[in-house]
């Protein structure tokens, strides 16, 4: 069965640092890979999605995602976070080969301190 | 386009009470997926619609929790009867149509929340 991973729960960094959200993911089949946002009392927002080609994928709002297959990671990145990047982030995998769904890890709530 | 739609945003109901919450998907969006969001079990997918027609239902909880789409625009969850472990954010979204990919980008409604006393 398709399942995504994040291994934290929180992830607390300054602004103007580097920041990391973790994703494993185990798929049969190609990786179709997900990430959204959720700010509070809202719904889901797409950031990015890797199907097929450059392993580098750029996003919305600044954020990028690397995608390693060796290391079955599909991990969430910005360069200079933001306080205004504060909210909780999902890690996805569409929910089979043929489907459409999506199923998502737990989330990572992102705290950028000022 | 106003996004998906949900209704009502909040719901406070009694154990025992029958619910029903409301999704206007995205005009021609063929998919419509309802997900639940709770703290202890994350976002879980409970069912999913392909042209109004139910293609996956095998994460809807129990039989007291049954969803219709009974035309293009409109989808309902009901929940029959309500226990407070069903207290969650239920969430609507949905996707067009495309062929031999499967990449497609969800937009998610805002959420219903509901709370079961």
């Amino acid at each position: 069965a398709q399942s995504v991973a994040q291994p934290e729960d929180q992830v607390n960094v300054a602004e103007g640092n580097p920041l990391t959200v973790k994703c494993t993911y185990s798929v049969s089949g190609n990786p179709y890979l997900f990430w959204y946002v959720q700010y509070p009392n809202r719904g889901l927002q797409f950031l990015l999605k890797y199907i097929t080609g450059d392993n580098l994928v750029k996003g919305s709002y600044g954020f990028e995602a690397e995608f390693n297959k060796s290391q079955t990671s599909f991990h969430l990145k910005k360069p200079s976070a933001l306080v205004s990047d504060s909210a909780l982030y999902f890690c996805a995998v569409r929910a089979n080969q043929a489907g459409t769904a999506l199923i998502f890890g737990k989330g990572t709530t992102l705290s950028v301190s000022s | 386009d106003a996004g998906v739609i949900q209704s009502p945003r909040h719901e406070v109901t009694e154990m025992g009470q029958e619910v029903t919450l409301r999704c206007k998907p995205i005009s021609g969006h063929d998919y419509l997926f309802w997900y639940r969001q709770t703290m202890m079990r994350g976002l879980e997918l409970l069912i999913y619609f392909n042209n109004n027609v139910p293609i996956d239902d095998s994460g809807m909880p129990e039989d007291r929790f049954s969803a219709k789409m009974p035309n293009a625009s409109f989808s309902t969850l009901k929940i029959q009867p309500s226990e407070p472990r069903d207290s969650a954010v239920y969430f609507c979204a949905s996707t067009p149509r495309v062929p031999g990919t499967g990449a497609n980008v969800l937009t998610f409604g805002a959420g219903s929340r509901l709370t079961v006393l």
